[in-house]
């Protein structure tokens, strides 16, 4: 099946501090992948589509700024929070599609763990 | 606006209890709807996509169908290793985004 994996699982970091999430997809080529953020007992909520060789697209009240999204190759993706504040601890999720086909489903990774003190 | 509705919220079964948990969508256009199951800490696993009014795919024991509003997914004599939130994920036509409902806490017990 097709696999996401996701690095670190949980990262605790200081307050002005930056953070590199990466997303990698193992068996399958994704021109496309996606970054979502989840408070507790919240739903997943869409913070950008990250596009290979292209700049990423950011949801309505995401600071670009801040959440950098870097997608260098077709299997890997990067989060970096920026300037992490304690308001930006959370679980972010990476997912991905597989390339070429359309109307499949999204595999996501295993999430990160975000602790700002 | 689209909108994805999961009810209810918490869900407390007993093994073998069976029950359907729903998911009620308003969207502009369906590209197609997902099932997802998620452990606590974990990203969610994918379960099940459905394109069409009455379409049903099953596997081991959960079976879940499509209608123009709604799906529904239902849970056969479940067993505690059932026990995760169940999110359902509208894919919007001419999009590859997903829109997800706040999901479904089912717990299990022996």
């Amino acid at each position: 099946g097709a696999v996401v994996s996701q690095h670190p699982s949980w990262v605790i970091c200081k307050s002005g501090t930056s953070v590199k999430i990466e997303c990698r997809s193992l068996d399958f080529q994704a021109t496309t992948m996606f970054w979502y953020r989840q408070f507790p007992k919240q739903s997943l909520m869409l913070m950008a589509t990250s596009n290979e060789g292209s700049k990423a697209t950011y949801e309505q009240g995401v600071e670009k700024d801040k959440f950098l999204i870097n997608h260098a190759s077709l299997t890997l993706s990067t989060l970096t929070v920026t300037s992490a504040h304690p308001e930006d601890s959370s679980f972010y999720i990476c997912s991905a599609r597989i390339s070429g086909l359309k109307n499949t489903e999204a595999f996501f990774g295993q999430g990160t763990r975000l602790t700002v003190v | 606006e689209d909108q994805v509705t999961q009810s209810p919220e918490a869900l407390r079964l007993q093994e073998g209890e069976s029950s359907s948990l729903n998911c009620s969508y308003t969207v502009s256009g369906l590209r197609g709807l997902f099932w997802y199951r998620q452990d606590p800490g974990k990203g969610p696993e994918f379960l099940f996509t459905l394109y069409s009014a009455g379409e049903e795919k099953e596997k081991e024991r959960l079976k879940a169908t499509l209608t123009k509003k709604e799906s529904f997914l239902h849970i056969t004599a479940p067993k505690p290793e059932d026990s995760a939130t169940y999110l359902c994920a509208v894919g919007l036509r001419g999009s590859e985004k997903l829109v997800f409902g706040k999901g479904t806490k089912l717990t299990v017990n022996p």
